[in-house]
Parts: C-alpha cells; structure tokens; sequence
C-alpha cells in the first residue's frame, strides 16, 4: 500500500464548475500537507500550503486537512479552462527529509 | 527572477550509454532534491542533498544511479549503463531550508533510452 493515494482521473468538468480533489495518507505522522499543479511538460508548482488540520484558502483555492481521518482536499470554485493541469498532494513530517507525492490527478475544464 | 534550471531537456540515448543531467537550483538555497516522473507512478524520490552532503540516498534505484553536488550549487545525477525502465522525466527541486519549505522544481530533463 502507497503512503499516499490519490484517484489519477482524469476528471473533466464543465467551465464555472466546483472541483473537488482528494488524497488519502497512511502515516500519522505527516504534519505538513501541500498542493502542487503540474502543466503539462512543466515542473510542478506550489499551489497550497497548509500545516497540520484545519482550512485554507486563497481566491478561488481552497484545502482541508483532516488529520483524524487522515484526508485532504482541494477545492477549486469557478473553475477555469487554464486550471486544466494534473493536481499533485504531498505531504512529509517534522522528522523527515522527503516530501511524499500522491500520483496526481488530471484535471480538464472544458469551455 | 532565476528559478531552478535543469539541463538538457531532452535526452535520447541508447541502452549502455552513460547520461549526466544537470541540475542549476535557485542561489541560497541549501536543500536540493532529485524526483523521477514516470507515467502513471506520480514522483518518486531519488536523492536530497543538504548542502554538499547527501544525508538521504535511499530513493536511488540502482548503483547505476548516483549524484554529486559542488559549491552548495549546481548537481549532476549520473545513470550508468542506462536501462530501458530509465526512460522517465526527471526533476530536480530546490528549497531554502529542509522540504517543509516549499519546493521549487525545475521543468525536468525527459530521458528516452532506446
């Protein structure tokens, strides 16, 4: 079993439509929780960054973490064609020196 | 502003050959990291490096795989004897501290073993 899971997709979705991406995790430990987007032929790039439980958000973005069910999420409101990219959780812990990437999930927003 | 630069961006090779890829991460930043990409496995890790130490290796595949970092700057991975299971993209990312800073990955270098 991965350390971290994540539904590769690919999801299409309406343009204006409430995206909703998910990762599960397996080690307890994990304290700080990120959100990376991926063009296509690009490196990933930060999108999110939260630390421990709780919400974030920022404009149209926002994430969760549920450390008691060991889940997060992405929300994306008012979807747009440019948010059409493959959308990467990662997570790591205080007491290591890796980051842990889920498998990502394709995103495609149609017009 | 510089962001991180990865060097060649694509690479075909043949199965045997050596290839060094090269890694240029932003200046000051003291962590840098290797990921392998291969399709449908999301990123794996490879190597970190803290300075010019490597306190983390575990993720090289193979004793074919190596890296090295000069100056606290530019890194070399290094694939010996490349495989046709090398074929992946690979990427190099910086942070300024330890990877609870947030990463900042080059593009990748795209290595086709033929």
């Amino acid at each position: 079993q991965k350390e971290v899971e994540q539904d590769p997709g690919p999801l299409s979705v309406p343009e204006g439509a409430i995206v909703s991406l998910n990762c599960t995790y397996s080690n307890s430990a994990f304290q700080y929780f990120m959100w990376y987007r991926q063009y296509s032929r690009k490196g990933p790039e930060l999108l999110m960054y939260t630390y421990s439980s709780g919400n974030k958000e920022d404009g149209r973005f926002t994430a969760q973490v549920d450390k008691s069910s060991k889940y997060i999420s992405l929300f994306i409101r008012d979807s747009q064609p440019s948010d059409s990219a493959t959308y990467l959780c990662a997570m790591t812990s205080y007491n290591t020196d890796k980051l842990i990437f889920g498998t990502g999930t394709r995103l495609q927003v149609f017009p | 502003g510089a962001g991180v630069s990865q060097s060649p961006s694509n690479k075909v090779t043949e199965k045997g050959k050596d290839v060094e890829l090269r890694c240029d991460p932003i200046s000051g930043h003291t962590a840098l990291y290797w990921y392998r990409q291969s399709l449908g496995q999301g990123l794996e890790f490879l190597i970190y490096f803290q300075g010019n130490s490597a306190p983390d290796k575990s993720g090289l595949p193979s004793d074919r795989f190596s890296a090295e970092r000069t100056g606290g700057s530019v890194s070399t991975l290094t694939i010996q004897r490349t495989q046709q299971e090398d074929s992946a993209v690979y990427l190099c990312a910086s942070s300024l501290e330890w990877v609870a800073s947030p990463l900042h990955f080059g593009n990748g270098t795209r290595l086709t073993v033929t």
